[in-house]
């Protein structure tokens, strides 16, 4: 079975703090994928990014960084001097190797005040 | 643009009634999803749909219905047996073989009246 776990529910910082959003995943499988996505409270899921089990370099994207570590079975996102406009509910998820389906955790929201 | 269309963006149903949400892709993508999104519960898949006139249930298909008769759409009926309803649902597609992001619609939010 796969599962993913974003422990953190809520989060709240101040402009410019770092921030960083946890995600844990399950799964057996050697090939998997896994995302993240972005909703603003417009509803619409924005990708942000996929990595595959067999790239564990982390990536660095601006603000936005993410670590993808095998060993903790984790692939936590870091946003680097936030800004309010990085508010929204992000999303964590793991594909498995040769499924179609998307398995997400249940988001966390972040919400940054000027 | 290519894209995914989902309308309405809100629907008010009674209880008792069918509805159907609409999804339509002009991305020529192979698969198409439907996930329901209640507050602090994530995204759910309720259908799935790789080709044409093909389709399997996901975690939480009981009182929902699809179809695929064409590459582009795939709607999704709640009917009268889904118990409770009301959400956000999401409509998701993806190029098969990609292990790319999948490409999501701005959802419908349903409400029961």
């Amino acid at each position: 079975a796969q599962k993913v776990t974003q422990a953190q529910t809520e989060i709240s910082v101040v402009e410019k703090e770092d921030v960083t959003l946890d995600c844990v995943y399950e799964t057996r499988d050697t090939t998997y994928y896994l995302f993240w996505y972005k909703q603003p409270p417009s509803g619409e899921l924005v990708f942000l990014i996929r990595r595959n089990s067999f790239d564990e370099q982390n990536e660095i994207s601006g603000r936005y960084s993410w670590n993808f570590q095998k060993s903790t079975s984790s692939f936590n996102f870091t946003i680097t001097a936030s800004q309010v406009v990085d508010s929204a509910v992000y999303f964590c998820a793991l594909r498995q190797g040769g499924s179609e389906k998307l398995v997400f955790g249940k988001g966390t929201k972040l919400t940054v005040n000027p | 643009d290519g894209g995914i269309t989902q309308s309405p963006k809100y629907l008010f149903r009674k209880e008792g009634q069918n509805v159907t949400l609409s999804c339509e892709q002009n991305l020529n993508h192979d698969a198409m999803y439907w996930y329901r999104q209640d507050p602090g519960q994530g995204l759910r898949l309720i259908y799935y749909s790789q080709i044409v006139n093909d389709f399997q249930k996901g975690d939480i298909a009981e009182g929902y219905s699809v179809s695929r008769e064409k590459k582009e759409s795939f709607p999704l009926t709640v009917t009268s047996a889904q118990k409770n309803p009301t959400a956000f649902y999401l409509c998701a597609s993806l190029a098969l073989g990609g292990g790319y992001g999948y490409t999501f619609g701005s959802g419908t939010r349903l409400t029961v009246v």
